[in-house]
């Protein structure tokens, strides 16, 4: 099974500031199979980003990722207040299980 | 347009059992693998099953094999979960969501999910 943690697991940045978020698996991704995610309080989870850097239909640029291998990393350029909430990575090279990371939170500060 | 629609959760005394259902529409459900994905009150998210476009594979989260079940019905476009032997740990929001291929893909459409409490 392919664990991943996420880090930090708080982040608090003001509306403007970069946010660099990390996502570290116990062993490789193979192919980068690695999805972002980002959820709002009391909506379902939204495809952010698909095979580690490849950003899903609708998602502005200011949101990038990056990595391969065991370490992976999601930036947003420049905050926006509809982007604070909770980002989950997930690997899907290595399934079953497929597994998700703990979530890292960005919150205003 | 694309979306999928999850139903069937409910509160249900521990050892009970409930049936979600998920209707999927917008798309060519028979082409695609579909997920079910929980989440725990104040908790992140958990991987619970997969069950390819085919139904050649189905795969389930340990915690939950033996006693829940994934299946699909193409001619309905509708995904299910049997849940059986319900326990308290079990109570989470469950949400289905549609693999990007016919395999175990990203998960790239979501549906707001339904409500399982179990309690007694």
């Amino acid at each position: 099974e392919i664990v991943l943690t996420q880090s930090p697991g708080t982040l608090s940045l003001s509306p403007g500031e970069r946010a660099t978020l990390s996502c570290r698996a116990s062993q490789s991704v193979s192919s980068n199979y690695l999805a972002w995610y980002l959820q709002k309080p009391g909506q379902p989870p939204r495809l952010l980003i698909y095979a580690a850097s490849n950003r899903a239909t609708g998602i502005p640029d200011r949101f990038s990722g990056s990595g391969s291998g065991t370490d992976f990393t999601l930036t947003i350029s420049r905050l926006e207040p509809e982007d604070f909430a909770v980002y989950y990575c997930q690997q899907y090279a290595s399934s079953p299980p497929l597994t998700f990371g703990g979530g890292t939170k960005v919150e205003i500060k | 347009q694309v979306q999928v629609v999850e139903s069937g959760g409910g509160v249900v005394q521990p050892g009970g059992s409930l049936r979600l259902s998920c209707a999927a529409s917008g798309f060519t459900f028979r082409n695609y693998g579909m997920y079910w994905v929980r989440q725990a009150p104040g908790k992140g998210l958990e991987w619970v099953s997969f069950i390819r476009s085919d139904e050649r594979n189905k795969y389930y989260v340990d915690s939950v094999k033996g006693r829940f079940t994934i299946a699909r019905d193409n001619s309905k476009n509708t995904l299910y979960l049997q849940m059986n032997s319900l326990r308290v740990e079990d109570t989470s929001i469950y949400y289905c969501a549609r693999s990007d291929s016919a395999g175990a893909g990203y998960m790239d459409v979501w549906g707001k999910g339904t409500t399982v409490t179990v309690s007694s």
